[in-house]
């Protein structure tokens, strides 16, 4: 398993401005992703965060609006930039640990963020 | 186009009242299935993988069960501390470098 630590864990921001959220995971991880979960809704993948290299997006999901950094294998972080309400939303880091691509993902906390 | 739908949105159940949780998925080619626990205002939190239909996992009162076309999750005997959202999600072969497709979930109330 893994501890997966996020922060902030709730921020209230104002429209037009940027947050960036941390990840951090305290195993040997093989991938690490960035969730969006919408109120009411499910989760849906932001990204794929890639170690030293440019994240891989989603459809509907573009680097200048989610920049993404991975600078190692354990801590990435998310940024949410030019905010709107329609932002407003709860962020979920999340990483497989092991040596494959196949497995069970284990999440964060977290990220609560309401745009004003 | 790779889905997943749980089913029913909402289960109210009485102490001690057991039931099950459906999970219905469509992949191109299943490579797991995996049940979450999500508490309000929390990350979900992991509980069973299933790989291969006819597999059934348990942990104390859940049983996850497998077969080509859903699963169930089966809640025996339930207390209001299993009170959760239940989400279901699946990662397929040649899906997005190895990420979970996930379900609306159900949400669970259990009242003593």
């Amino acid at each position: 398993s893994a501890v997966i630590s996020q922060k902030p864990s709730r921020d209230i921001c104002q429209r037009g401005t940027s947050l960036t959220i941390q990840c951090q995971v305290d195993s040997q991880v093989t991938m690490m992703f960035w969730y969006r979960q919408q109120p009411g809704q499910s989760l849906t993948l932001i990204a794929t965060a890639n170690q030293g290299s440019e994240a891989t997006y989603e459809s509907g999901f573009v680097i200048d609006k989610f920049p993404i950094s991975r600078p190692n294998l354990t801590f990435s972080t998310l940024t949410v930039s030019n905010m709107s309400p329609e932002d407003s939303s709860i962020y979920l880091c999340s990483a497989r640990v092991g040596t494959t691509n196949t497995g069970e993902l284990f999440f964060g906390e977290g990220s609560r963020l309401t745009v004003l | 186009e790779d889905q997943v739908t749980q089913s029913p949105e909402a289960l109210r159940l009485q102490e001690g009242e057991s039931s099950s949780l459906n999970c219905s998925y469509t992949v191109s080619g299943l490579r797991g299935l995996f049940w979450y626990r999500q508490d309000p205002g929390k990350g979900p939190e992991f509980l069973f993988t299933l790989y291969s239909a006819g597999e059934e996992k348990e942990k104390e009162r859940l049983k996850a069960t497998l077969t080509k076309k859903e699963s169930f999750l089966h809640i025996t005997a339930p207390k209001p501390e299993d009170s959760a959202t239940y989400l279901c999600a699946v990662q397929a072969f040649g899906g997005s470098q190895g990420n979970l497709i996930f379900g609306k979930g159900t949400k669970l109330s259990v009242k003593p």
